[in-house]
């Protein structure tokens, strides 16, 4: 079975921009959740989908969102970048998404705003 | 805010030693896995450990949980230089999200 994969992989924005990152999970997975990753705050959880439906949401502001597709494959938004959003953001799909699963996660988007 | 908070920050040891990790949490859970992170890529899953289970092993990887004590612990036996990474705990309770812990670096020197 291929991997989750997330494209594109780096990217570099400039304040005040908008970004769309993406995210396909491994096939017959249909919850998608995603996170940001900074030196700072570590690892932080930002959504879930499960069945194109958001089920969970972590303490991010609007500007963060997110949707889910029929095929599962999942896109998140960051409207007016701010500096603080450079951050690697990883996308991990599970099979129901329920907490007995494990996650597998993708290599991740890193993204940088100048 | 994070869940686990995982001690050692950092960890260095020799090739063949071992290397034990602590992860505290703070609230009632249902599971909590530890994950593998190298270099900032993707993190991967070794080990699940139920709320109900004291103790779990998977290859060289041993897992404790002390729910009374909101602790867990991870064991490498005979480290290798490719075990140099960081080590997650992520704790789940009730709801679809996974909180993730602070990590521990781990440098295996060969």
């Amino acid at each position: 079975k291929a991997g989750v994969t997330q494209t594109p992989r780096y990217l570099i924005k400039t304040r005040g921009q908008q970004v769309t990152l993406s995210c396909s999970p491994i096939s017959g997975h249909r919850s998608v959740s995603w996170y940001q990753q900074t030196p700072g705050q570590g690892l932080q959880f930002l959504f879930e989908y499960f069945s194109e439906t958001q089920r969970n949401k972590g303490n991010f502001p609007g500007r963060f969102s997110g949707r889910q597709f029929s095929n599962s494959r999942s896109e998140m938004n960051v409207s007016t970048l701010e500096l603080g959003d450079s951050a690697l953001y990883l996308c991990a799909s599970s099979y129901t998404g329920t907490s007995s699963y494990e996650q597998y996660f993708g290599p991740g988007t890193r993204l940088t705003v100048t | 805010s994070q869940q686990g908070e995982e001690d050692p920050q950092a960890l260095s040891i020799q090739e063949g030693e071992n290397a034990t990790m602590n992860c505290s949490y703070k609230t009632s859970i249902n599971n909590l896995q530890w994950y593998r992170q190298n270099s900032g890529r993707g993190l991967v899953h070794l080990i699940l450990i139920r709320s109900n289970e004291r103790e779990k092993h998977s290859g060289r990887l041993r897992v404790t949980l002390d729910t009374s004590k909101k602790s867990s612990s991870l064991l490498i036996t005979a480290s290798r230089a490719a075990d140099t990474a960081s080590y997650f705990c992520a704790t789940t309770s009730g709801t679809y999200k996974y909180i993730f812990g602070t990590g521990t670096r781990l440098k295996v020197l060969a």
